[in-house]
């Protein structure tokens, strides 16, 4: 079963800062397969990438994606205050079958 | 507009069943998978399972296999998520949300409001 490490647990940024986002699979993921979310406070998780680097429908410019094998980014370039969340990445993997999420990453306001 | 709307909040005792539902409208509900999430209080997101409500085909999380049954009734558009043996361990926010499938890739596009389950004595 592959595992998603994220890192940082938390990172403290100041708004218009720039913020990247690690996502380390225990074995070789498919670019195909790998998402990313953000959870707002008492919200549920909205879809953000897909595909590594493809922007969901109404996701802003400021977010991208990259990566390939076992490393992915997530970057947001320059931080808005409504930035500041919780970010899954997450794999579908096909042994054994099912989409893993990794522990998340807190971004705060430094 | 797509909505998933999920059944209210619950409180039960361990030992008790259980089922809750996540209700689809404003598309074709048998196109796309409904896929349900657990996230525990503080914690992140976990993946439980998924039907394909057209044939009601399952697949489940080994984490989550024989503990939970996931299941759909087309012709309401609902999604449905049974405990038989409620554990204090069970208490959690529950998401439903719709796979979505684009070429090669997946996304979860769109989310319930979470149902929030507590169980204790």
């Amino acid at each position: 079963e592959t595992v998603l490490t994220q890192s940082p647990d938390t990172l403290s940024l100041s708004p218009g800062e720039r913020a990247n986002l690690s996502c380390r699979a225990s074995q070789s993921v498919s670019s195909s397969h790998l998402t990313w979310y953000q959870q707002r406070p008492g919200q549920a998780p909205k879809l953000l990438m897909y595909g590594a680097s493809s922007r969901a429908t109404g996701i802003p410019e400021r977010f991208s994606g990259s990566g390939s094998g076992t490393d992915f980014t997530l970057t947001i370039s320059r931080l808005e205050p409504e930035d500041f969340a919780v970010y899954y990445c997450q794999q579908y993997g096909t042994s054994p079958p099912g989409y893993t999420f990794g522990q998340g990453t807190k971004l705060e306001i430094k | 507009e797509v909505h998933l709307v999920q059944s209210g909040a619950e409180v039960k005792k361990p030992g008790e069943s259980l089922r809750i539902s996540c209700k689809g409208s404003g598309y074709r509900f048998t196109n796309y998978y409904i896929t349900w999430v657990r996230q525990m209080p503080g914690k992140g997101l976990e993946w439980m399972g998924r039907i394909d409500p057209s044939d009601s085909y399952t697949s489940y999380s080994p984490s989550f296999q024989g503990l939970v049954t996931i299941s759909a009734d087309k012709s309401t558009s609902t999604a449905f998520l049974q405990w038989n043996n409620l554990k204090a361990s069970d208490s959690a926010m529950y998401y439903c949300a719709r796979l979505l499938v684009l070429g090669h890739s997946y996304g979860l596009d769109y989310w319930g409001q979470g149902t929030l389950v507590t169980v204790s004595s």
